[in-house]
């Protein structure tokens, strides 16, 4: 079992509609979750971090986290073709013992918003 | 401006070079990261670092080697004896430790091409 896995897609949305992407983990230690955009070609940068329980919302963005069922997702409202990029999902692995956290990603889901 | 500085953004290399990629922030963070991307892929963690004169293996370390003698900078080695090195390279740093990790920020990558 992968430690964090997604759906790698094409998700296909038209503009104006909402996209809703999908991560699953493995190491219930796990305590920080994060979502990250990554356009062709460039690096990772961070859209939204959740650590409770719920929903988080920012703008446009909606991240909601389920501890139990392992799962955390991402919302993107009135989706524009600007969003259109791969989003990767990244979770942390504790550093037991006072070690160094890691960031463990998945292989990220490609969103393709359609004019 | 803070951040974090990667060099060169392109690089060449004859098969059986050892080349080195260079990262440096001034975040004031304690850990640095170096991720490797392959094409469709997600990130994978070669090494890691929470302070100086200190690091660790990450899921991918095998032909590549690092150091951190200052708190600013980490560069990568890629070895000769790494047998797949042709991949985007990213360098990240954060804070490191504690169950709520921050989040991470990224440089903008090195594409390393080896013939």
């Amino acid at each position: 079992q992968k430690e964090v896995e997604q759906n790698s897609g094409p998700l296909s949305v038209p503009e104006g509609a909402i996209a809703s992407l999908n991560c699953t983990y493995s190491d219930r230690g796990s305590q920080s979750f994060f979502w990250y955009r990554q356009y062709s070609g460039k690096s990772p940068e961070l859209i939204m971090f959740i650590y409770s329980n719920g929903d988080k919302e920012d703008g446009r963005f909606t991240a909601q986290l389920n501890k139990a069922s392992q799962y955390v997702s991402l919302l993107i409202r009135d989706s524009q073709p600007s969003d259109s990029a791969t989003y990767l999902c990244a979770v942390n692995q504790p550093g037991y013992g006072g070690a160094t956290n890691k960031l463990i990603f998945g292989t990220g889901t490609l969103l393709a918003v359609q004019p | 401006d803070g951040g974090i500085t990667q060099s060169p953004k392109y690089l060449f290399r004859k098969e059986g070079q050892n080349v080195t990629l260079s990262c440096e922030q001034n975040l004031n963070h304690d850990a640095m990261y170096w991720y490797r991307q392959d094409p469709g892929q997600g990130l994978r963690l070669i090494y890691y670092s929470q302070i100086v004169n200190d690091f660790q293996k990450g899921d991918i370390a095998e032909g590549y080697s690092v150091s951190r003698e200052k708190k600013e900078s980490f560069p990568l080695t890629v070895t000769s004896a790494q047998k797949n090195p042709t991949a985007f390279y990213l360098c990240a740093s954060g804070f490191g430790r504690g169950i709520y990790n921050s989040p991470l920020h990224f440089g903008n990558g090195t594409r390393l091409t080896v013939t």
